[in-house]
């Protein structure tokens, strides 16, 4: 089982809609969850991130965490095409240091 | 504040040279940690340095190496490169690399080629 999943997509979502993306990760000691919106040919650039379970909202996105079921999801409300991108999910699997472990990465279009 | 940084953005090399790559973080943060990301294996884990100290280190071979000098800039290097080694290799910073909150953010990226 790899430490941290993510469908691969592409997952195509109609403009104005929410789009949701999951990643489930194998390390219940993991301390630190974040969401990093990657475009073609850049750097991934941190959207949020999250430690507590529940929500967390940050403008149209929303994390959320559940450690039980070891799954953190991003809900992207009022989809925009610039939201097109793929989206990695990174968990930090070592307290009190930093050791990011990455998802594959979803491919998010969203269509006109 | 200026973002984090990396020289050089393109670089071609033949199998069995040597490579050293640059990062500078942004002003203010000690932690700098450094990925290779490639098509087949996404995005993995390197090494990462807070106070010229490797702290952490990924699953790869010794040819990966790398240092982080005193005003916290840092350096990859690979040695013996090989044909695998082509991918782009990120570095990303962070405050202090400790705790729940601090964040990483990335760099442009250095895109490397082995012929």
């Amino acid at each position: 089982q790899k430490e941290v999943e993510q469908n691969s997509g592409p997952l195509s979502v109609p403009e104005g809609a929410i789009a949701s993306l999951n990643c489930t990760y194998s390390d219940r000691g993991s301390q630190s969850f974040f969401w990093y919106r990657q475009y073609s040919g850049k750097s991934p650039e941190l959207i949020m991130f999250i430690y507590s379970n529940g929500d967390k909202e940050d403008g149209r996105f929303t994390a959320q965490l559940n450690k039980a079921s070891q799954y953190v999801s991003l809900l992207i409300r009022d989809s925009q095409p610039s939201d097109s991108a793929t989206y990695l999910c990174a968990v930090n699997l070592i307290q009190g240091a930093q050791k990011l472990v990455f998802g594959q990465g979803t491919r998010l279009t969203i269509n006109p | 504040k200026a973002g984090v940084t990396q020289t050089p953005r393109y670089l071609i090399k033949t199998r069995g040279q040597q490579v050293t790559l640059s990062c500078s973080p942004i002003s203010g943060h000690r932690s700098v940690s450094w990925y290779q990301q490639t098509p087949g294996q996404g995005l993995q884990f390197l090494f990462e340095y807070f106070s010229e100290t490797q702290r952490n280190k990924g699953n790869f071979p010794g040819r990966f190496s790398g240092r982080q000098f005193s005003n916290s800039r840092s350096e990859m290097n690979v040695s013996t490169l090989e044909l695998g080694d082509s991918a782009l290799y990120l570095c990303a910073s962070s405050l202090v690399g400790r705790g729940s909150t601090d964040t990483q953010y990335f760099g442009p990226g250095t895109r490397l080629t082995v012929l």
